[in-house]
């Protein structure tokens, strides 16, 4: 049973454009929501994070949005630039321990 | 700053042979720490966790183990690899503290033969 989703294996995206990512979940006890960024061979690397009492939290050119009715977060990448080419994990923690539950994420290109 | 330390980058291992990962943190006292595993085609998944010395819970049977004989220190082992161990196998560290990101190693690819 899969309490993090990310649907979208792939997204392909022009450079300076915007990427959204988006990560539906199904657990409402979920109280913290992350972002990771992860190339091949390597750990993903922190992004961004929101805690459920917010519906909005920005960072440079990265911004996640929760829309908590819907179970729902995105993450929006303006502009987008080829280095952001990597695969995106959307996270979220049910508060014991910080055990993180990962959707599996969705690969983004940026095209020049 | 802090900074987490995963070895050996590759590994190759027959059935049967013995496991030992390690992991370690610096920069920082007393932090969770956690083992994860990707399996090809497939989202993280937590195996372990401890929020301190010797204190480790486990999120799914399998056929590893894990240990933390210093404040900084987790380590993942098996006595039997068995072919389903094969993947990647990330340590993470954590502030000790509720609505904390989790920062991870470089990671391990391990291969079972």
């Amino acid at each position: 049973d899969q309490q993090v989703k990310q649907n979208s294996p792939s997204l392909s995206v022009q450079e300076g454009r915007i990427s959204i990512l988006n990560c539906d979940y199904t657990n409402s006890m979920f109280d913290y929501f992350l972002w990771y960024k992860k190339y091949p061979a390597e750990g993903p690397t922190f992004l961004i994070s929101i805690s459920s009492i917010k519906d909005k939290n920005e960072d440079g050119r990265f911004t996640v949005f929760l829309n908590k009715s819907a179970k729902h977060l995105s993450l929006h990448i303006v502009p987008s630039q080829p280095g952001d080419s990597a695969v995106y994990f959307c996270a979220a923690d049910r508060g014991s321990q910080g055990n993180l539950i990962f959707g599996k994420g969705t690969k983004l290109s940026v095209k020049p | 700053s802090q900074t987490i330390h995963q070895w050996p980058a590759t590994l190759v291992q027959p059935v049967g042979s013995p496991l030992s990962l390690e992991c370690t943190v610096e920069g920082t006292s007393n932090p969770n720490l956690y083992w994860y595993r990707q399996a090809a085609g497939r989202g993280l998944q937590l195996l372990f966790y401890s929020v301190g010395i010797g204190q480790i819970s486990s999120e799914v049977p399998q056929n590893l183990s894990a240990s933390r004989p210093q404040d900084r220190q987790f380590i993942l082992s098996s006595k039997k690899l068995l072919l389903s161990d094969s993947g990647f196998y990330l340590c993470a560290w954590s502030e000790g503290y509720s609505n904390q990101p989790q920062h991870f190693g470089d990671g391990t690819r391990l291969s079972i033969l």
